[in-house]
């Protein structure tokens, strides 16, 4: 049974370019949550989804990031201009309401910006 | 003040060693409990999940006092392989949102 993926694993880019992150949950599972993780922050929520829709956003640094979850098999983060702050590991999770709120973790994107 | 709070370490210490990881949290409302392991540039991963009365799994127990809001987990016999970060994780703000601590550094010695 395959786990959260994600792609790409790395990612390095160049200020002011555009970034995409992507990501497929485990089969079955209706809640979808991106986090990045820094030395200095730690893990930190980003937005949720639930059933593909938003639930919570408040974590989003700013305007410039963007995440979609068009259907239940993908999800999509966005950084539009990127900047070197944004270099961090990027995690995305899901869930099920049947697991109890355990939240199962993709590999993550390793991404540096230049 | 963070939501969750874990002395970052390291700890370091012997093959075979007892060592216990402490950690609080500031939601009274939380109602679930886990402890997540992350090895070095990898995922994070459920080690444990916490309840009131404590639980066991082979070398590991994990304690929760609620009138305290404290966590801990207790490894026995620690092992090579038990190095690793270890995350304390409380349910909340809402819905099934997980608020992480910073983790604690492991590391066993031979």
């Amino acid at each position: 049974d395959a786990g959260v993926i994600q792609s790409p694993r790395h990612e390095v880019t160049e200020m002011g370019q555009e970034v995409t992150l992507r990501c497929k949950p485990i089969s079955g599972h209706d809640y979808l949550f991106w986090y990045r993780q820094t030395m200095m922050r730690g893990l930190e929520l980003l937005i949720y989804f639930n059933n593909n829709v938003p639930i919570d956003d408040s974590g989003m640094p700013e305007d410039r990031f963007s995440a979609k979850m068009p259907n239940a098999s993908f999800s999509t983060l966005k950084i539009q201009p990127s900047e070197p702050r944004d270099s961090a590991v990027y995690f995305c999770a899901s869930s099920s309401q049947n697991t109890q709120e355990t939240q199962y973790f993709g590999p993550g994107t390793r991404l540096l910006v230049l | 003040r963070k939501e969750v709070e874990q002395d970052p370490g390291p700890f370091n210490v012997p093959e075979g060693a007892t060592v216990a990881f402490n950690c609080t949290y500031s939601n009274s409302a939380s109602q679930s409990f886990f402890w997540y392991r992350q090895d070095c540039r990898k995922e994070p991963k459920l080690l444990m999940s916490v309840y009131s009365s404590g639980n066991e799994d082979g070398r590991f127990t994990a304690q929760l006092n609620r009138a305290s809001q404290y966590i801990s987990l207790l490894i026995r016999d620690s092992k090579l392989s038990d190095s690793a970060t270890y995350l304390c994780v409380v349910n909340g703000p809402a819905g099934n949102m997980l608020t992480f601590g910073g983790g604690t550094r492991l590391m066993v010695k031979p």
